[in-house]
């Protein structure tokens, strides 16, 4: 595609609920990562692929952040249980390789009321 | 713990006159330093990077220039015009993993 697409771009839930976010590469990139965004804050690095692999979860929160890329493209973060600390803008970038230029998403704003 | 610190939190500048923002950064082993570019409503997007062998990069009117000893790097925007506003991040990284993020500088030109 012509850029890296997120939906829904606004999400607003209850305190409880899981929410699922959705991120779609650049076709041809092989790399894929998710950040969070709290307000007025840079990105902080939640977990990324390569492809299909998952080499690195060490920024997810907790046990209620999980993420797939099942067929090395689209890719899903899901937030189960979901909490009001949770409320944070959640971005995705993707690049050609681990080495490239990450190009980002508009992001999906989450709300947990 | 920040690994990266980005000042000043926000910035307003004159038209033509030169936007200076700038960051320091802790881990040694960092050897990629770029600089994102976000508009509101918008994905932050890359504007100029560079790596520790050289001391500065200039890509138009924007230039990095880096102090490895001082461990900090700083963006000037040269010229700045009223579409230079917007939030400026600063990044690090090391190798081939995540980017670590500055807190961000909210830049505003003043016609």
């Amino acid at each position: 595609g012509a850029g890296v697409s997120q939906s829904p771009r606004y999400k607003v839930t209850k305190r409880g609920q899981d929410v699922t976010l959705r991120c779609d590469p650049i076709s041809s990139h092989a790399t894929l990562y998710w950040y969070q965004q709290a307000l007025g804050q840079g990105p902080e690095f939640l977990t990324y692929f390569n492809y299909e692999a998952q080499p690195d979860k060490s920024g997810l929160p907790s046990d209620r952040f999980s993420a797939e890329r099942p067929e090395g493209s689209i890719s899903t973060l899901t937030i189960q249980r979901t909490e009001q600390r949770d409320s944070a803008m959640y971005r995705c970038a993707s690049s050609r390789d681990r080495v490239g230029t990450q190009y980002f998403g508009p992001g999906t704003r989450l709300l947990v009321l | 713990q920040q690994q990266v610190k980005q000042s000043p939190q926000s910035l307003i500048v004159q038209k033509g006159g030169i936007s200076i923002i700038n960051c320091a950064y802790e881990n040694t082993a960092f050897d990629y330093f770029p600089w994102y570019q976000q508009f509101p409503g918008k994905g932050p997007a890359l504007l100029i990077a560079i790596r520790p062998d050289v001391s500065e990069k200039k890509e138009g009117r924007f230039t990095i220039s880096f102090n490895k000893s001082a461990k900090q790097f700083s963006l000037h925007i040269m010229d700045s015009q009223p579409g230079d506003s917007a939030t400026y991040f600063c990044a690090a990284m090391k190798g081939a993993q995540k980017l670590v993020f500055g807190q961000g500088t909210r830049l505003t030109i003043n016609p």
